[in-house]
């Protein structure tokens, strides 16, 4: 089973630019998350959607959106990248919300 | 304010040697409370405790609840370099809301050879 897959792996982004963080899973999970880890620091939670057409923020929401049209999908948007979005960002996945967590191997992104 | 607090924050220990790693957290309608492991890329679970003072144990790893004290600890005895990396704990509430884990800052253990 492939699970969570998160794609790029790395990415260097110039100031102002845009992109998408792509995040797919095969485990038919209704609930994903989007979190991110700054050095030294617990991850945050971005984003996170409770099934297909619903999203809603976490706790470090600005900056950042997302969509949810199918249940495998959860894509993040950066519109405007900023150097205070350097991070580590993991996508992660459940099928009840309360246990079973699994996360993508994540996406290494700076901003320059 | 929901919080995790993770103590210590890094700790360096020799091969062979027990360590505990603390986590406290404040938080209304407690549901549980998660360890994660890191290494290099994404965390992995350890353990899930729901039930104050029942003790969870995989291998050389052990973990218990006290929901009284809003406290958790994490025992690794007879360490090996492998064990070297960040542990995470998390909780999640109770209240039909879907909002995650919350994180603390997780302790980076290093075990030296």
């Amino acid at each position: 089973n492939a699970g969570v897959t998160q794609t790029p792996k790395f990415r260097i982004l110039k100031i102002g630019q845009s992109m998408t963080l792509q995040c797919t899973q095969d485990m038919n999970h209704n609930y994903m998350y989007w979190y991110r880890q700054d050095p030294g620091m617990g991850l945050k939670l971005i984003y996170y959607s409770v099934g297909a057409g619903i999203t809603d923020k976490g706790e470090v929401p600005n900056g950042y959106n997302v969509s949810r049209s199918t249940t495998e999908d959860f894509p993040l948007r950066l519109e405007l990248a900023a150097p205070s979005q350097t991070s580590v960002y993991f996508c992660a996945s459940t099928p009840s919300g309360t246990y079973g967590y699994t996360f993508g191997s994540g996406t290494r992104l700076t901003v320059v | 304010e929901d919080k995790v607090v993770q103590s210590p924050l890094s700790l360096v220990v020799h091969e062979g040697d027990t360590v505990t790693l603390n986590c406290s957290y404040e938080v209304t309608n407690f549901r549980s409370l998660l360890w994660y492991k890191q290494e290099k890329k994404a965390p992995t679970f350890l353990f899930m405790l729901t039930s104050s003072g029942i003790e969870k144990k995989s291998g050389r790893l052990s973990s218990i609840l006290d929901k009284k004290e809003l406290f958790s600890i994490l025992n690794i005895t007879a360490t090996q370099t492998g064990d070297s990396a960040i542990y995470l704990c998390a909780f999640t509430v109770s209240g039909g809301g879907a909002d995650g884990l919350t994180f603390g800052k997780g302790t980076h253990l290093i075990i030296q050879p």
